[in-house]
């Protein structure tokens, strides 16, 4: 099976614009989160999705928001880009057979001056 | 508040010495905990994960200790090879919680020739 795949890798963003990212599961799993990684905070959960349902969010604020499509891809939108958002993004699918493990994409890097 | 401790922040360990890693966590509802392994440019790769009914669990060169009295979990690599030179990440959830991983703040790892 293909693993969890994120495009795009790089994006490079200016303060105040805002910025969509992609994410595909692997094949079958139903549920997908995002992850915030940076070198001063490390890895922070940004919400969960399941069934195009938003079923857990962190403690970001309302610029970042996502969604989840039928065929279980997601996106995140990050709104009126600050430059602490300068950050690896990093997506996970998880089977909805009832098992924690959690499987990460390569992650975006996104770069905000 | 940072619900998952992970120490030592960086590790330096020879060929074929024993590395030890170490998580406390403060959440007792925790119930799923994961190691994750990553490389530069790369997501976290599930290396090995434990449940607290059990106080430990190997797979190849990779052992977890659980101390649920403690609240500690620890990963022990075996045999280090210069190839495991990378960054851990020990990591908690809670069962009605999902996806929603909680993080420690990592460990460099470099395994010396």
């Amino acid at each position: 099976k293909a693993g969890v795949t994120q495009t795009p890798r790089y994006l490079i963003k200016t303060r105040g614009q805002q910025v969509t990212l992609s994410c595909s599961p692997i094949s079958g799993h139903r549920s997908v989160s995002w992850y915030q990684q940076t070198p001063g905070q490390g890895l922070q959960f940004l919400f969960e999705y399941f069934s195009e349902t938003q079923r857990n969010k962190g403690n970001f604020p309302g610029r970042f928001s996502g969604r989840q499509f039928s065929n279980s891809r997601s996106e995140m939108n990050v709104s009126t880009l600050e430059l602490g958002d300068s950050a690896l993004y990093l997506c996970a699918s998880r089977s909805s057979q009832g098992i924690n493990e959690q499987f990460f994409g390569p992650g975006t890097r996104l770069t905000v001056l | 508040q940072q619900q998952v401790k992970q120490s030592p922040q960086s590790l330096i360990v020879q060929k074929g010495g024993i590395s030890i890693i170490n998580c406390a966590y403060e959440n007792t509802a925790f119930d799923y905990f994961p190691w994750y392994q990553q490389f530069p440019g790369k997501g976290p790769a599930l290396l090995i994960a434990i449940r607290p009914d059990v106080s430990e669990k190997k797979e190849g060169r990779f052992t977890i200790s659980f101390n649920k009295s403690a609240k500690q979990f620890s990963l022990h690599i075996m045999d280090s090879q210069p190839g495991d030179s990378a960054t851990y990440f020990c990591a908690a959830s809670r069962g009605n919680a999902g996806n929603m991983l909680t993080f420690g703040g990592g460990t460099r790892l470099m395994v010396k020739p």
